[in-house]
């Protein structure tokens, strides 16, 4: 049973727009959603997270949009560099320290 | 930032053998956790270990499975023995505290080949 959802499993963008990534998730219990980033050959890195109670967090060009009704949340990268060609891992936790994450959006920016 | 080391990078065994994944966690860390990466897919989570102890396993940690740090040195995970299956990348990670929102830094994987 897939917990934490992502779309699209894919997403090119030029540089200088916005890209979009969505996620959606399952089980209620989850209050804490980090989204970790990661390029190829290294382990995923923390980016920014957002808590249940809040509806957006803002990180510089990094934003992430939760709607608790409707178990979704969004990730946008305004003003897209090429150094954000990366996969983005969604992740959930509850009050014990699994993380679930989802299957991932590979983002490619291109000049 | 903080840093978590694994060693190796790589490992090709054979199937049935034993094979060790060693994690060096950020110093003062007192939370470790191993996931599984197969190839373009998610990050599966296997295990959590605090004080010398499993707090939680998922149906992935198989039988075959161990996880150990002793004398506070390498958190390691063992596997034997091992299986076609256990092709993966597997990425080690520490925090600092417990709880949702704790940040789990990751290594940069293990590559392990069962052939």
């Amino acid at each position: 049973q897939q917990q934490v959802r992502q779309s699209p499993q894919s997403l090119t963008v030029w540089e200088g727009e916005t890209a979009i990534l969505n996620c959606s998730y399952e089980n209620s219990a989850f209050d804490y959603f980090p989204w970790y980033q990661q390029f190829p050959g290294e382990g995923p890195a923390l980016l920014i997270a957002i808590r249940s109670v809040s509806d957006k967090k803002e990180d510089g060009r990094f934003t992430i949009f939760f709607n608790k009704r409707e178990k979704k949340l969004s990730l946008h990268i305004t003003d897209s560099q090429p150094g954000d060609s990366a996969t983005y891992f969604c992740a959930a936790s509850t009050n014990t320290n699994k993380v679930v994450f989802g299957t991932g959006t590979r983002l490619q920016v291109l000049p | 930032g903080p840093k978590v080391l694994q060693i190796p990078s790589h490992q090709i065994i054979d199937m049935g053998q034993m094979v060790t994944l060693n994690c060096d966690p950020v110093s003062n860390h007192l939370y470790f956790y191993w996931y599984k990466q197969i190839l373009g897919q998610q990050m599966e989570f296997l295990v959590n270990f605090y004080n010398g102890k499993v707090m939680e396993k998922s149906k992935l940690f198989k039988d075959q499975f161990s996880v150990e740090r002793p004398d506070g040195s390498y958190f390691t995970l063992k596997i034997q023995p091992t299986a076609l299956e256990d092709s993966a990348v597997y990425f080690c990670a520490s925090s600092l505290h417990w709880g949702s929102a704790e940040t789990l830094y990751f290594g940069s994987g293990t590559r392990l080949t069962v052939l």
